[in-house]
């Protein structure tokens, strides 16, 4: 059974530090994978494509790497509007999962 | 702008039926497919299926085959989600959400444009 780990499940860091969110696949997935944001009352939004490439109007602090079956998204910098719940998803399997999600809080 | 407005929050019994709509503007409804996207109560985000609107073809992730069904109206630029005999399980808010696009090539079940949520309730 294919599977996407996320983690750590909650991350607490203060503004202007450097978040790393980690998303695992069981299997390979090549660079088949996005990241959301989703905050509570809000529609999902999506982040980063195809791994690392950033979606029309996400600002250049959120970065992501990764291939095969570790990935990782970066927020350099912390802003008060970073702190959401973030999203894996991947679209190489059937059906495209996403994973637990990360819940990045305030410290 | 580009945007995707769904109908308000449902309130149904047990066993009652439910129909979304999901009404896309700023964009040509037919280029893009348009995916269906699930949250439980504090639970995940959980991928329910896509439709492709040129064809009106559906396709369903496993576990929302037979009560779930996708549709779509060109004329009106809107898809639908019905579901059909509620259970208390189907509580939720349900997206739909546009398949990304860069060009001609559809990056499939990515999703680039979201509605802002529909809120279902099975009580009785």
């Amino acid at each position: 059974e294919f599977v996407l780990t996320q983690s750590p499940a909650t991350l607490s860091l203060s503004p202007g530090e450097r978040a790393t969110l980690s998303c695992r696949a069981s299997q390979n997935i090549h660079r088949n994978l996005a990241w959301y944001q989703h905050k509570p009352g809000q529609a999902p939004r999506l982040l980063i494509y195809d791994a690392s490439n950033r979606a029309t109007g996400i600002p250049a602090r959120f970065s992501g790497s990764g291939s095969g079956t570790d990935f990782t998204l970066t927020i350099s910098s912390l802003d008060i509007e970073d702190f959401a719940v973030y999203y894996c998803q991947q679209r190489s399997k059937w059906p495209p999962l996403f994973g637990q999600g990360t819940k990045l809080e305030i410290k | 702008q580009v945007q995707l407005v769904q109908s308000g929050s449902e309130l149904k019994r047990p066993g009652a039926s439910v129909t979304i709509s999901c009404k896309a503007s700023g964009y040509t409804f037919t280029t893009y497919s348009l995916n269906w996207v699930r949250q439980a109560p504090g639970q995940g985000l959980e991928w329910m299926g896509w439709i492709n609107i040129n064809t009106a073809n559906p396709s369903y992730a496993p576990g929302f085959t037979g009560r779930f069904v996708f549709s779509s109206d060109t004329s009106v630029s809107t898809a639908y989600l019905h579901i059909t005999n509620l259970e208390a399980d189907d509580s939720a808010i349900y997206y739909c959400a546009r398949t990304l696009r860069s060009g001609t090539y559809n990056y499939y079940y990515f999703m680039d444009v979201w509605g802002g949520g529909t809120s279902v309730t099975v009580s009785s």
